[in-house]
């Protein structure tokens, strides 16, 4: 069945600096979506990534999706403490599907 | 935004009780889900629901039960409560579009310890 991996499993981050987090599935995706989860709250859809090789951006957030639709990232930068949380990706093989997320990225920014 | 509730918001209660987790949302959405999440892990699919009478269980096995009476609920029901249900179970909600794939909405969560 469809298989939605995420790397790192965590992520420790000096405040001010970069990172990447990665989403690759094991089948072409027909979408692909990124939430956040703060500590103690409940996941919050962030953005949807529908065309091969698309990249959008939220202020510093970065989304990209590959040109092989089987994998994704998302890029922040200038870190800042309210980037703390889990980052999910969840990817549909099919606009009507399932949704199945991936293990997620925990972020840690240390001031 | 989210107009999706759920109580209780922490329930902590003994082995062998019954307990049923509600779920309710305002916007008329077709499709809800129940997912299981320990803290700081994944999320695990245990029940959804495609609209009113339709229920199927998820990826994850699950000794909870659930119903779709009603379009705005969908409760989850644990018949015997065990420590090892102890997690989170968070509810979502979602359009139900064949145009393209529709983000999911979650509620605040139950967080249920069972002693």
């Amino acid at each position: 069945g469809q298989q939605v991996m995420q790397i790192p499993q965590y992520q420790h981050v000096q405040e001010g600096e970069d990172f990447t987090t990665y989403c690759n599935s094991s089948t072409t995706l027909s979408n692909i979506q990124w939430y956040k989860q703060r500590p103690g709250g409940h996941p919050v859809f962030l953005i949807q990534l529908v065309k091969s090789g698309e990249v959008k951006k939220q202020k510093r957030l970065t989304f990209q999706f590959g040109e092989a639709k089987k994998n994704s990232s998302l890029h922040i930068t200038a870190t800042q403490t309210t980037d703390v949380g889990t980052y999910f990706c969840a990817g549909r093989t099919d606009s009507w599907g399932k949704l199945q997320f991936g293990a997620g990225t925990q972020v840690v920014v240390t001031p | 935004e989210a107009d999706i509730y759920q109580t209780p918001r922490y329930l902590v209660i003994g082995t062998g009780k019954k307990i049923t987790l509600e779920c309710s949302q305002t916007m008329g959405h077709d499709k809800m889900y129940w997912y299981q999440q320990d803290p700081g892990m994944e999320l695990h699919l245990i029940h959804y629901s495609y609209g009113v009478n339709s229920t199927e269980k998820g990826d994850l096995s699950s000794e909870s039960t659930v119903s779709r009476i009603r379009t705005e609920h969908f409760p989850l029901t644990l018949e015997s409560a065990r420590p090892s249900h102890t997690s989170q179970y968070l509810c979502a909600r979602e359009l139900d579009s064949r145009s393209t794939g529709q983000p999911q909405h979650f509620g605040d969560g139950t967080r249920l310890s069972i002693l």
